[in-house]
């Protein structure tokens, strides 16, 4: 059972365009949606989170926007660059619970 | 604040054998998790330790266990490998605690090839 469906698998995007990738969460009960970059060879790296008291969250060009009555959030990366390059996994967990259930990644690449 | 260190960073290892990862948390990090990373199953979860304390486990066989030190450093062990065990696995730390959660901080991993 997969909690957490992530989509694209794949991405590819027109340098200074919008990537925008989606998830979709099953469990009520999480409450904490962080979504990680990965680039080969290195371990990933949070790049932002929510918690479902906001709609929005909003960090340089990188941007969340979550629907909790849908159960789907989604993260927008605004004026895409080629160094923007990676693996992206959204992700969740539940307060005081630090497993982490994430999606299947989403490959993108940007074109220069 | 140096971050998540894990060794080996590159292991081999035979088929039946067994093996130790470690990882040391960020200073002041009390939990330390474990991932295993492949490309088929993506990152799978598989166990946590808070304090010394085992406080939560992925669904993953007996043959994969851990521990933490009372200074939050933390080994992973894996016996009688098999083929499917080679992946990258993951060290996270996060200075959550038992009723909040916080940002989890991955370590580069340690890259376990099983031949």
């Amino acid at each position: 059972q997969q909690q957490v469906k992530q989509s694209p698998q794949s991405l590819i995007v027109q340098k200074g365009g919008i990537s925008i990738i989606n998830c979709a969460y099953e469990n009520t009960a999480f409450d904490y949606f962080p979504w990680y970059q990965q680039f080969p060879g290195k371990g990933p790296a949070l790049l932002i989170a929510i918690r479902p008291d906001v709609s929005e969250k909003k960090e340089g060009r990188f941007t969340i926007s979550f629907n909790k009555s849908a159960k789907q959030f989604s993260l927008h990366i605004m004026d895409s660059q080629p160094g923007d390059s990676a693996t992206y996994f959204c992700a969740a967990s539940t307060s005081g619970d630090d497993k982490i259930i994430f999606g299947k990644g989403t490959r993108l690449h940007i074109l220069p | 604040k140096a971050g998540v260190t894990q060794t080996p960073r590159y292991l081999i290892k035979t088929r039946g054998q067994q093996v130790t990862l470690s990882c040391s948390p960020i200073s002041g990090h009390r939990s330390v998790s474990w991932y295993q990373q492949t490309p088929g199953q993506g990152l799978q979860f598989l166990f946590e330790y808070f304090s010394e304390t085992q406080r939560n486990k992925g669904n993953f066989p007996g043959r994969f266990s851990g521990r933490q030190f009372s200074n939050s450093r933390s080994e992973m062990n894996v016996s009688t490998l098999e083929l499917g065990d080679s992946a990258l696995y993951l060290c996270a730390s996060s200075f959550s605690t038992p009723t909040t959660t916080y940002e989890q901080y991955f370590g580069p991993g340690t890259r376990l090839t099983v031949t």
